[in-house]
């Protein structure tokens, strides 16, 4: 597609439920990755998927979170048992190559609300 | 620990003005350093790139510089407009292959 998808673009569930987000990537763009945005805050860093390789999961913040990325393509981030500060916006991002030194492609984000 | 510092408070300036936005980081050597726009509800949007041994870069009304000794870079839009009112990323990386750190952001307003 002409740019990064994501979906829904606003979720709103209650504490203790699963919830699936999900990121349509350029076509193209080997790279993606997961932020999350909470109100006023910079961009926090989730999980890297580049290619085959394993991802970087280095920024998920419990093991409540996980994220998939299926034929290399569509990226689905998993929350699970969803807890109050979990509400943010979820951005998802890709690049070509996963050389971000030529920038990252923004979808518009999921903003999810936990109550 | 690594940091990536950028004024919290909005910038107000009058339209026609140029607008400068810092960016400091600390117990970093990135490889290269990027600018973001972001508006309300909307994902960031990539602007410009600089990289660790470039002084100086532009691109129309947009200058950006970056002193790895002062460990700084300086965001420049020059004859401002309304329509630049924003909030402005900056993000770093070590290397092409890592995934970037974001800054806070700083919310710039233009005032006509």
């Amino acid at each position: 597609g002409a740019g990064v998808s994501q979906s829904p673009s606003n979720k709103v569930t209650e504490k203790g439920k699963d919830v699936e987000l999900r990121c349509d990537p350029i076509s193209g763009h080997t790279a993606l990755y997961w932020y999350r945005q909470s109100l006023g805050q910079g961009l926090e860093f989730l999980i890297y998927f580049q290619g085959n390789s394993a991802p970087d999961k280095s920024g998920l913040p419990s093991d409540r979170f996980s994220a998939e990325r299926t034929g290399g393509s569509v990226s689905t981030l998993t929350i699970q048992r969803t807890q109050q500060e979990d509400s943010a916006v979820y951005l998802c991002a890709s690049s070509r190559h996963g050389q971000g030194a030529n920038g990252y492609t923004f979808g518009s984000g999921t903003r999810l609300t936990v109550v | 620990s690594q940091k990536i510092e950028q004024n919290s408070e909005a910038l107000n300036i009058q339209e026609g003005k140029t607008a400068t936005l810092t960016c400091n980081y600390t117990n970093y050597s990135p490889a290269y350093l990027q600018w973001y726009r972001q508006d309300p509800g909307r994902g960031p949007v990539f602007l410009l790139l600089i990289r660790e041994n470039e002084k100086e870069k532009r691109k129309e009304r947009l200058k950006v510089t970056f002193d790895t000794t002062l460990k700084q870079s300086l965001f420049h839009i020059t004859a401002s407009q309304p329509a630049d009112s924003a909030t402005y990323l900056c993000a770093l990386a070590h290397n092409a292959g890592n995934m970037l750190t974001f800054g806070g952001g700083t919310r710039l307003m233009v005032k006509p």
